[in-house]
């Protein structure tokens, strides 16, 4: 696509259900990124993918936090039992190849994630 | 790992000039700086490998100082446009980039 889709736009959802974010990178950008950002703060690095497979995810907070990219493009983030501190704007991000830091990101819109 | 941003927030009058800082604690491999208006994603400016190198399009540009681990993003006679909060994004490597808490900048007429 023309750029970076996230849905759903906005999600509500009360304390400790299970919640899916979705990212559709730009075509042919093989590094993809998710990031939270919380209201005054910049963006919290949570996990970087390189194709398939996870190259970094040691910025998910525990393990409630999981996500996947089976195919190399389209990435779910999860999160099981959430928590009202849970609750910001997950952005996706994705770059052409390199190492994770030599080309610029785009990224998608966010979703905002509301615990209740 | 997270950068750090100085000033917090800036004022500025249409046409005045402004310097953003951003620096590392760890050795850098890149430096990426970000603006984000409200409500919206953060969009790519510009982007600097390790070199020492400076970078501009238009009236903004950027130095990168790879020695200290510092660059600065630097904004000529400002427009409205410009109003937003800037983020640096930090690369050490083969890894993500680490993004600092932000420089909120508003242009007034």
């Amino acid at each position: 696509g023309a750029g970076v889709s996230q849905t759903p736009s906005n999600k509500v959802t009360e304390k400790g259900k299970y919640v899916e974010l979705r990212c559709d990178p730009i075509s042919g950008h093989t590094a993809l990124y998710w990031y939270r950002q919380s209201l005054g703060q910049g963006p919290e690095f949570l996990i970087y993918f390189q194709g398939t497979g996870a190259a970094d995810d040691s910025g998910l907070p525990n393990d409630r936090f999981f996500a996947v990219r089976p195919e190399g493009s389209v990435s779910t983030l999860k999160i099981q039992r959430t928590e009202r501190g849970d609750s910001a704007v997950y952005l996706c991000a994705s770059s052409l190849t390199g190492t994770g830091s030599d080309y610029g990101y785009t990224f998608g819109s966010g979703t905002r994630l509301t615990v209740v | 790992q997270q950068p750090v941003q100085s000033p917090q927030a800036v004022i500025l009058r249409e046409g005045e000039d402004a310097v953003i800082n951003c620096s590392s604690s760890k050795a850098l491999y890149s430096v990426h700086w970000y603006r984000q208006k409200h409500g919206e994603a953060p969009v790519f400016l510009m982007i600097l490998l390790k070199g020492g190198e400076q970078k501009g399009h238009d009236k903004i540009s950027a130095s990168f100082n790879e020695k200290k681990q510092q660059s600065s993003l630097y904004l000529t006679a400002s427009q409205l446009s410009y109003s937003g909060t800037y983020f640096c994004g930090t690369g050490t490597g083969a890894n993500n980039l680490f993004f600092g808490t932000g420089t909120r900048l508003t242009v007034i007429p």
